[in-house]
């Protein structure tokens, strides 16, 4: 079936380790998006990239690192310069801007002890 | 860049009552998409929705490009309806062409 996986579900690291989050759609999407949530909040957007090779800072960029060598793949790395990392993950990916629905993974969950 | 509100932020309702949420947005919008939130964090895509009304069961969406609003309801409520409600909009213009949350609606149903 057609859909986003995100992996690992869960992830404990400690202070100052730099961790990816993976992110792979086989919906033949051209944009891809990770966003942040915080316990009770909303979705804070972190990086985007409307096509391979390319992509943009988002509202919450600094201590975060992305990369699009693939259209299926759009990994997240969480540096030790985040002052506070732990949150959820949620990747997401689209068809081009303006042209279609919104569809999301099930979420990476990172605990920094 | 575009603000989206939601309101209200918290709702408590018994079952079998009626809801209405509603979302502002402050900039025109090529569109707009209301998702549900469930207790394990996935979110669910409810209506894809930049303009007119759509019906998927006990649910309905209504958006308002010209007044920049959209408005979710919910009729009959059941205790699954619980979780989290967020719109989202792209904006149209070239600094806001990214996809934006509001802070979402936690709806709580009573059985």
């Amino acid at each position: 079936d057609g859909g986003i996986t995100q992996s690992p579900k869960y992830l404990f690291r400690k202070e100052g380790q730099n961790v990816t989050l993976s992110c792979e759609q086989n919906l033949n999407h051209d944009a891809m998006y990770w966003y942040r949530q915080d316990p009770g909040q909303g979705l804070r957007l972190i990086y985007y990239s409307q096509i391979v090779n390319d992509f943009q800072k988002g509202d919450i960029a600094e201590g975060y690192s992305v990369s699009r060598e693939k259209k299926e793949s759009f990994p997240l790395t969480v540096t030790s310069a985040q002052k506070n990392p732990t949150a959820f993950y949620l990747c997401a990916s689209s068809p081009p801007l303006g042209a279609g629905e919104l569809f999301f993974g099930e979420g990476s969950r990172l605990t920094v002890l | 860049g575009i603000q989206v509100e939601q309101s209200p932020p918290d709702l408590i309702l018994q079952e079998g009552a009626n809801s209405t949420l509603r979302c502002n947005f402050s900039d025109s919008v090529n569109n707009l998409q209301w998702f549900h939130q469930n207790p394990w964090g996935q979110l669910i895509n409810l209506f894809y929705i930049p303009s007119g009304t759509k019906q998927n069961g006990r649910l309905s969406a209504t958006t308002v490009a010209t007044e920049r609003y959209s408005l979710l309801y919910i009729s009959s409520s059941q205790t699954t309806d619980s979780g989290v409600y967020f719109c989202a909009v792209e904006g149209r213009s070239s600094s806001a062409s990214k996809i934006i949350f509001g802070s979402g609606t936690r709806l709580s149903i009573r059985p």
